[in-house]
This record gives C-alpha cells, sequence and structure tokens, in this order.
C-alpha cells in the first residue's frame, strides 16, 4: 500500500508557541490530504480537508486562524498549530489519497502534540 | 444523517475466539465502508473494505458483513490472536471523500 509519514512524530512545547506537523506522501502524489485529530481512547474527528494549490476545507468548530493548513505540493502538507494552548495536546495524523487508482485514505503514523 | 454508530465499545475473548464488531449507518449515500485497526501511539491502518454491492467480503481472518437494506455492517476476526489486540474503526464515505469514524471498539484477545 501507499505509504504516509508524519514529522515529528512527537513534540512538547509551552503554551504560546506554534508547532509546525508535516505530512508527506512517500511513493504517490497525494491530491488530497486530510488532517485528523484523536483525544485519549476516541475516535478520529476530522479538522480539514486540503487539496493541493487550494485553501483547505474546515470542518465546524475547527478555527482556521488556529489550526493553518498548507498543501504546498503534490506530496506535502502541513498543519501548524498557532498559539498552542495545554487544551491543543492532542494526537494529530494526517492521511492522504489520490482520485485514480486510490480506494481509500492511506494513514501516517500520528504526531503527539504536548503543551505545557 | 453523518454519524456511524459502532458497538460494543469493548470486548474481551479469549485466544482462538471469534469476536464481531457492528457499525450502522443512516446515509445511504454512502458507498465505501473500510475497518481500520489501531495499536496505542499509531495512526490507524486499513484491514478490509466493502462497497454495497457484495454483502460479504473476506481477506484471510478478517470478514465483513454487510446488509445494505438494514445500513449495517460487521467485522469478524476469525481465530483472534493475542496480536490482534487493538482498537477497531468502522467507517463510511461517499468514494474517498472524507470519511466519518465510528466511536471504536477496544478488543482484547486472551491466550
Amino acid at each position: 500500500g501507499a505509504v504516509v509519514s508524519q514529522h515529528p512524530s512527537r513534540v512538547i512545547c509551552k503554551s504560546g508557541t506554534s508547532v509546525k506537523i508535516e505530512c508527506r506522501s512517500l511513493d504517490f502524489q497525494a491530491t488530497t490530504m486530510f488532517w485528523y485529530r484523536q483525544f485519549p481512547k476516541q475516535s478520529l474527528m476530522l479538522m480539514a480537508t486540503s487539496n493541493e494549490g487550494s485553501k483547505a476545507t474546515y470542518e465546524q468548530g475547527v478555527e482556521k486562524d488556529k489550526f493553518l493548513i498548507n498543501h504546498a505540493s503534490l506530496t506535502l502538507s502541513t498543519l501548524t498549530v498557532t498559539s498552542a494552548h495545554p487544551e491543543d495536546s492532542s494526537f494529530y495524523i494526517c492521511s492522504a489519497t489520490a482520485p485514480v487508482g486510490f480506494e481509500t485514505q492511506y494513514f501516517g503514523p500520528g504526531t503527539r502534540l504536548l503543551v505545557l | 444523517q453523518q454519524q456511524v454508530k459502532q458497538s460494543p465499545q469493548s470486548l474481551i475473548v479469549q485466544k482462538g475466539g471469534i469476536p464481531i464488531i457492528n457499525c450502522a449507518y443512516e446515509n445511504t449515500a454512502f458507498d465505501y465502508f473500510p475497518w481500520y485497526q489501531q495499536f496505542p501511539g499509531k495512526g490507524p491502518a486499513l484491514l478490509i473494505a466493502i462497497r454495497p454491492d457484495v454483502s460479504e467480503k473476506k481477506e484471510g481472518r478478517f470478514t465483513i458483513s454487510f446488509n445494505k437494506s438494514a445500513k449495517q455492517f460487521s467485522l469478524h476476526i476469525m481465530d483472534s490472536q493475542p496480536g490482534d489486540s487493538a482498537t477497531y474503526f468502522c467507517a463510511a464515505s461517499k468514494d474517498t471523500d472524507k470519511l466519518i469514524f465510528g466511536t471504536g471498539t477496544r478488543l482484547q484477545v486472551f491466550p
């Protein structure tokens, strides 16, 4: 199957700082990438959908100014958590897909964010 | 109408047992129903998926049963092993559009 990577795998930061998480499709060109957030023992909640070269579409209740998404190329999308607060501590997971030859989304390994 | 309801929340079986996890959906536009396996601290991995034109699909020890009229689908794990202990999520979507996930089932398989 297709491989999606994320970097970093875990990050600890101070409250008020910004954190950038990268999502890369390693062996295919991902026209669409998705960002999810998962709190402990809960399901994955979709935050936003990003298509290469266009603005991300955010789900209801997700602050677009706080969670900045940039899908700059067909293999890279970034999520920046701006002015992070302890309540932003969570597991962030990206997934990627392509319209041709892909039946599903392929998920990255996730990034654990802890805001102190 | 976008919800996917999953049960049970947790499941404990002995090695060799056949755990069954059930999901129900409401949106008849959904046409893709995958199951994901997630280990602690890892991203979800696709196990098996089904489309509404078939009622059953098997891949190794994993089987999906699909009931279109009841809008329900289930995952059966044959000859379960301790290594199958993980959280399982069902999901639904229209094509490869955004996935709607179930709430998850935590499975524990004891030796």
